[in-house]
């Protein structure tokens, strides 16, 4: 089955460790985008990746890093300088070679990950 | 620089009933507009979506959508509600591929189907 998985589902750190989620696709998806949401607030990003090897800065990109080493694989890490960790995490991807049933203006949301600082 | 409204945070409906959720945007060159769902704990799901083409686009489970540029909207109807519809539904707009077809999210309508 294709698709974007992101583990793990609930995560849980004690306040000032590091922390890193992950995110993998399999769609051969080129763009992968991670996204912050906050009750109430819709969904915020945070870093996004077009090519493997390169990546922007969001709306919100303080207190975290990533990396794009793989095209299938985009992982998130969470920093002790993000002063207020707590929140539900997607990760997207989306193709920018049109496909049969894939569009490269649309991104597709994985299940998320809820992480909780103690 | 794009941004979106959503007029109500919680909207209920009884079933069977008509579903409407507005969204506004602003945008400074044409824009792609989604509507997206998110059930509990869950990853967003596209409803539908506007890039060209026809103004009132049509998507999954009975849900359509009407461009309206003079109005600066993309609201969200259904005929008729239905228990499964309940869920919180979320607008987006991007510009496109020149700005990395990044999504701005509106804060989200949460909706409620009574019984």
């Amino acid at each position: 089955d294709g698709g974007i998985t992101q583990s793990p589902k609930y995560l849980f750190r004690k306040e000032g460790q590091n922390v890193t989620l992950s995110c993998e696709q399999n769609l051969n998806h080129d763009a992968m985008y991670w996204y912050r949401q906050d009750p109430g607030q819709g969904l915020r990003l945070i870093y996004y990746s077009q090519i493997v090897n390169d990546f922007q800065k969001g709306d919100i990109a303080e207190g975290y890093s990533v990396s794009r080493e793989k095209k299938e694989s985009f992982p998130l890490t969470v920093t002790s300088a993000q002063k207020n960790p707590t929140a539900f995490y997607l990760c997207a991807s989306r193709s920018r070679s049109p496909g049969t049933f894939t569009s490269t203006d649309t991104q597709y949301f994985g299940p998320g990950t809820r992480l909780t600082v103690l | 620089a794009q941004s979106v409204t959503q007029l109500g945070s919680h909207v209920s409906v009884s079933e069977g009933a008509l579903v409407l959720l507005r969204c506004n945007y602003s945008s400074s060159v044409p824009p792609y507009l989604f509507w997206y769902v998110q059930y509990p704990n869950q990853g967003l799901q596209l409803l539908l979506k506007y890039t060209t083409g026809a103004t009132l686009v049509k998507g999954i489970n009975g849900f359509e959508a009407e461009f309206k540029k003079s109005e600066t909207s993309f609201h969200l109807t259904k005929p008729s509600a239905h228990m499964s519809d309940a869920a919180e539904y979320f607008c987006a707009v991007s510009l496109g591929g020149a700005a990395g077809n990044k999504l701005t999210f509106g804060g989200g309508t949460r909706v409620l189907v009574k019984p």
